[in-house]
């Protein structure tokens, strides 16, 4: 299994601030993924994030509001920009290991005001 | 495309009770199915995955799970809760063969009354 870690672990943010959220993988692994969970609901997918080039990103989210980066095969960060409320959420970062298994970070709750 | 459906939201059980969540899952290939369990203010963590072989599962913390193909069914079971099983459980699935995208069930939180 892979050890995962983020940073920061919470925040409190005003509206139209950016916040950028760090994850550290203790191996290189190949697929790192961004998940959303809203309050009291399950975890949406917003990006793959690619080593070398651009994150692919689902329906409903760009790179304008979540710019991703991932500059080598342990780390990544997620970029949440111009906040407003309707971003409170806990941001988990994720990665594919051996038999299609998803190991998960703690997670950054982030709170905007 | 595959979707997971958790039945129930919220279950409580006595402590020492059976404790049963329930998964049924759509997907056009063979799945992969997981469930995560997620303690407050915590990331999720694995508990048990079903890939290939036998059909019924062996998780941490003495939980289990059955795939049943017929059915389209992964529940969750454990013969007797405990308080420290109290947390929100998550179901997912994959597509097997290759990287495939995981899509996760909307979640069931557990209360475990003593």
């Amino acid at each position: 299994s892979a050890v995962i870690s983020q940073k920061p672990s919470r925040d409190i943010c005003q509206r139209g601030t950016s916040l950028t959220i760090q994850c550290q993988v203790d191996s290189q692994v190949t697929m790192m993924f961004w998940y959303r969970q809203q309050p009291g609901q399950s975890l949406t997918l917003i990006a793959t994030a690619n080593q070398g080039s651009e994150a692919t990103y689902e329906s409903g989210f760009v790179i304008d509001k979540f710019p991703i980066s991932r500059p080598n095969l342990t780390f990544s960060t997620l970029t949440v920009s111009n906040m407003s409320p309707e971003d409170s959420s806990i941001y988990l970062c994720s990665v594919r290991g051996l038999g299609e298994t998803q190991y998960f970070g703690p997670g950054t709750r982030l709170l905007v005001l | 495309a595959q979707s997971v459906t958790q039945l129930g939201s919220h279950v409580s059980v006595s402590e020492g009770a059976l404790v049963l969540l329930r998964c049924n899952y759509s997907s056009s290939v063979p799945p992969y199915l997981f469930w995560y369990v997620q303690y407050p203010n915590q990331g999720l963590q694995l508990l048990l995955k079903y890939t290939t072989g036998a059909t019924l599962v062996k998780g941490i913390n003495g939980f289990e799970a059955e795939f049943k193909k017929s059915e389209t069914s992964f529940h969750l079971t454990k013969p007797s809760a405990h308080m420290s099983d109290a947390a929100e459980y998550f179901c997912a699935v994959s597509e097997a063969g290759g990287y495939q995208k995981v899509t996760f069930g909307t979640g069931t939180k557990l209360q475990v009354i003593p």
